[in-house]
This record gives structure tokens, sequence and C-alpha cells, in this order.
């Protein structure tokens, strides 16, 4: 089945400055890849998703790529704010399917 | 707020009691999903409904775990004899599929076993 891995578990970093979180997956079928966020006692919440047909895409702040030779794919946040601390998930798929998650993400920033 | 609900939010049991979580996906959405989440860890997956289907259910649910998608709506999972390593987050995600991939999560069930 697929295995994705996630790093790092944890990442601090200063308010404006950027973070980077990045995931490998082993099944080369997989073709849908979305990131989620979860707050303390909080069910996690989309917030960026990419398929395997595309190498980018932007959303405001956020960004994630995808390297399909290397299967990993990464998230971008840019000009980090305090709001933006939580932990966050990576997943895969093969559409319209199960996620198979990554471990996590706690992302602290810091005023 | 996504549009997927659970109820209880938090249910505290004995060991070797029966207890029964409810998810109401939203309304248009076809599939819907059950997953299990232990401190640290990533959400993993249990079982899935399409319409009133059970379609697939994975290694991680026992024969102690039951789910049901009666009417194609709501859902209901169910664990019998619960034991302390059945304490967990269980999410329920709804989607609708062939339209969309993406899965909506609701707020989960905190699961205590005493």
């Amino acid at each position: 089945g697929e295995n994705v891995e996630q790093h790092p578990s944890t990442l601090s970093v200063q308010e404006g400055d950027s973070a980077v979180i990045k995931c490998t997956y082993s099944d080369s079928a997989s073709n849908y890849f979305p990131w989620y966020k979860q707050e303390l006692g909080k069910g996690p919440q989309l917030i960026i998703d990419i398929r395997s047909n595309v190498g980018e895409k932007k959303d405001q702040r956020i960004a994630v790529t995808l390297n399909k030779t290397a299967k990993h794919f990464s998230l971008h946040i840019t000009e980090t704010q305090p709001e933006d601390s939580a932990v966050y998930f990576c997943a895969a798929s093969k559409g319209y399917s199960t996620l198979t998650f990554g471990k996590g993400t706690m992302l602290l920033v810091s005023p | 707020d996504t549009g997927v609900s659970q109820d209880p939010r938090h249910k505290i049991t004995k060991r070797g009691q029966n207890v029964t979580f409810r998810c109401d996906p939203i309304s248009e959405h076809n599939r819907l999903y059950w997953y299990r989440q232990t401190l640290g860890q990533g959400p993993e997956f249990l079982t899935y409904f399409q319409n009133e289907a059970q379609l697939e259910k994975s290694r991680l649910l026992s024969d102690r775990f039951s789910a049901e998608r009666p009417k194609g709506s709501f859902s209901t999972l169910e664990i019998q004899r619960t034991e302390q390593g059945d304490s967990a987050m269980y999410l329920c995600a709804s989607s609708l599929a062939g339209r969309s991939d993406e899965q909506f999560f609701g707020p989960g069930t905190r699961l205590t076993v005493l």
C-alpha cells in the first residue's frame, strides 16, 4: 500500500519568515495530494491540493509543488503569521479514494 | 465549519462497554469515510461508503468495529467491548466522488476508554 513520509516533525519560524514542509510517497499510481491544517481539538481542514497533471499551485501565501519523478511534494507558506501555527498533514490518494496521511508537522510561528 | 457534523464530540467509557458514534456528511456527498487518529499521528483510514454500500475496510477495522450507512445519508460507527487501545479521535469525512477528490472532515469524536 501507499506510504507517505513527512518532514520535519516540528518547525519553528519567526513571523514573516517562510516555512517549507516536505513529503514523499511510495505509490506511483497516486495522483491526488492534499494538504490539511489541524488546530487543537478540531478536524483537519483542507488548505490546498494538487493533482499529478500539475507541477505547482498557488493560493495567496500558500503554494504546493509536485515532482512526480522523485515522488515528492512540498508545502510552502510565505509571510507566516501566528495564526498559521497548527499541525499540517500531507496526504496522497489514487483519486476518488482513501487518503494516506503523513505523520504531521507542528508549525509554530513566533511573533 | 465544513458542513460535516459528528456526535458526540467526546465520549468517556469503561473498558468492555459498547459505544456508537454518528456522522452527518455534507448533504449531497455520496462518499463517507471513517478515519482514526491517535496522538501525534496522522489520520488512518478505517472504512468508507459510497451511498449505502460499504466498499472498503482497513485491516485496522477489527471485528469489534462495525459501520453502517443505512439510507446513504448519516453513518454510525459502533465499537463493541471497547479496549484501552481504542482511545483515539474518530474522524468522519465526506466527498462527492466522480466530481471531486476533496474530502471534508468533521470535528471528530474523542474517545477515552478507562
